[in-house]
């Protein structure tokens, strides 16, 4: 059983185009969050829900934009695709104020 | 300056050696977590303290909350503990700031 699944794993994509990836938690946890890790393998915060509402919401393109329909799920659906998107995508749920569990990554290739 | 930082940036040991990694932060803080991200890219998180020191098989953590500072061990390293190790604080409860990470290579 995944904790956190995120989906697809790999996504190769022409520029301009519009895409989504989905995240679900199984955990019950209450905090869900996106994660943008860089070529250099720096993770920096994009968003983070706590049950359905956004509380962080960090300097990103509006571009990107979180949908959370229920707290298990997370999904981050990105509008007119760049070449600087191509990252390493993760998503990332809490359930008290300091346990974190990882889901697998998205690899967003922007060609 | 990046509010988390991680010592050193790359690592190269042969198996067996006893490795620390370090970790910096300066913003004030009541928890740590070290994650380790394996080649195949999935990030698993080994440890949240808050004080003192934990250990779970042959990881051992420790921080020092005056200090600011924070200690990764791995006790007869083994080429498959070759991953990036990454230091990670909690402000707010909600927001996680990432130090750079350490990449690890223990050779057989």
């Amino acid at each position: 059983d995944t904790a956190v699944s995120q989906t697809p794993k790999y996504l190769v994509t022409q520029m301009g185009n519009d895409k989504s990836i989905k995240c679900e938690q199984n955990l019950g946890h209450d905090t869900m969050y996106w994660y943008k890790q860089d070529s250099k393998k720096f993770l920096k915060i994009m968003f983070s829900y706590n049950n359905k509402e956004l509380i962080i919401n960090e300097t990103v393109p509006n571009r990107f934009s979180p949908k959370s329909p229920d707290k298990a799920h997370l999904n981050l659906h990105i509008n007119s695709l760049e070449l600087g998107d191509s990252a390493v995508y993760f998503c990332a749920s809490s359930g008290d104020a300091y346990g974190y569990t990882f889901g697998s990554g998205t690899r967003l290739t922007v060609v | 300056k990046n509010e988390v930082e991680q010592s050193p940036q790359n690592l190269t040991a042969q198996e067996g050696e006893f490795i620390t990694i370090n970790c910096s932060y300066s913003v004030g803080i009541s928890a740590l977590h070290w994650l380790q991200q394996h080649p195949g890219g999935g990030i698993v998180s080994l440890f949240m303290l808050s004080s003192g020191k934990k250990k779970h098989g042959r990881l051992i953590a420790t921080i020092n909350i005056q200090e600011k500072h924070s200690s990764l061990h791995i006790t007869a390293s083994h080429p498959r503990d070759s991953a990036v190790y990454i230091c990670a604080v909690p402000r707010n409860n909600n927001d996680m700031r990432f130090g750079a990470g350490t990449r690890l290579t223990v050779k057989p």
